[in-house]
């Protein structure tokens, strides 16, 4: 167990749909990452948030966005699904010390009907 | 950009052997981070080993070890005594220590261990 936690973790919906997911860090961690993983793709890296304030933007459509709020929990909304968002998602944490090391949750399989 | 290769798709061993898994990357940067995670059957991603590349020792963690070329831009892990639990597909990663330290992951490779 990492310690980072992701909520739900399954999530099917019908395209044109809304969905948030969403992410509690490790506990003192200040950073969140989110990626995607899917098949055609592989571990693609979307938002980083740092103490609540956006610090990168990496392949992140226009239809996704992200927020991290005061308790450092984070949110990824994507809007009007396609087919081709159905993947896995993930939210990492890191330490505020630069050790590099980022942990992972477990995930949110977002299957896209 | 920073780039991350992985170019064995899969890769198998026998239980109690030793295995090692190739990466190559590329980066103009002189101080950076590189990875190695596990992802299982159950897609949970975690986190094998790290290597701080102004580090020259490599880096160990019980049963599994690097060998970092950086002159090579090479990072490969090797797994000795594997064991059935190792059966899983291995990411490497790329993080810069700049203020953008996203990771950047290699397509991976999947190892199946024998018994």
């Amino acid at each position: 167990d990492s310690g980072v936690t992701q909520t739900p973790k399954h999530l099917i919906t019908a395209t044109g749909q809304r969905v948030t997911l969403r992410c509690s860090p490790r506990s003192g961690d200040l950073s969140v990452y989110w990626y995607q993983q899917s098949l055609d793709q592989g571990l693609q890296f979307l938002i980083q948030y740092y103490n609540g304030e956006e610090r990168a933007k990496g392949n992140i459509l226009e239809r996704f966005s992200a927020q991290q709020f005061p308790d450092l929990h984070s949110e990824l909304n994507l809007s009007s699904l396609e087919l081709g968002d159905s993947a896995l998602y993930f939210c990492a944490s890191s330490p505020r010390d630069p050790s590099g090391a980022q942990y992972f949750g477990p995930g949110t399989r977002l299957l896209v009907l | 950009a920073q780039t991350v290769t992985q170019s064995q798709p899969e890769m198998s061993v026998q239980e109690a052997e030793t295995v090692t898994l190739s990466c190559t990357y590329d980066t103009s940067e002189s101080n950076y981070y590189l990875f190695w995670y596990k992802q299982p059957p159950s897609r949970q991603m975690i986190l094998v080993i790290r290597q701080e590349a102004y580090k020259q020792q490599n880096a160990t963690e019980n049963r599994f070890s690097v060998n970092f070329q950086k002159a090579a831009k090479s990072f490969s892990l090797k797994i000795s005594d594997s064991q059935l639990g190792d059966t899983a597909m291995y990411f490497c990663a790329f993080m810069s220590t700049g203020a953008n330290s996203k990771l950047t992951f290699g397509k991976g490779i999947t190892l199946s261990v024998r018994p």
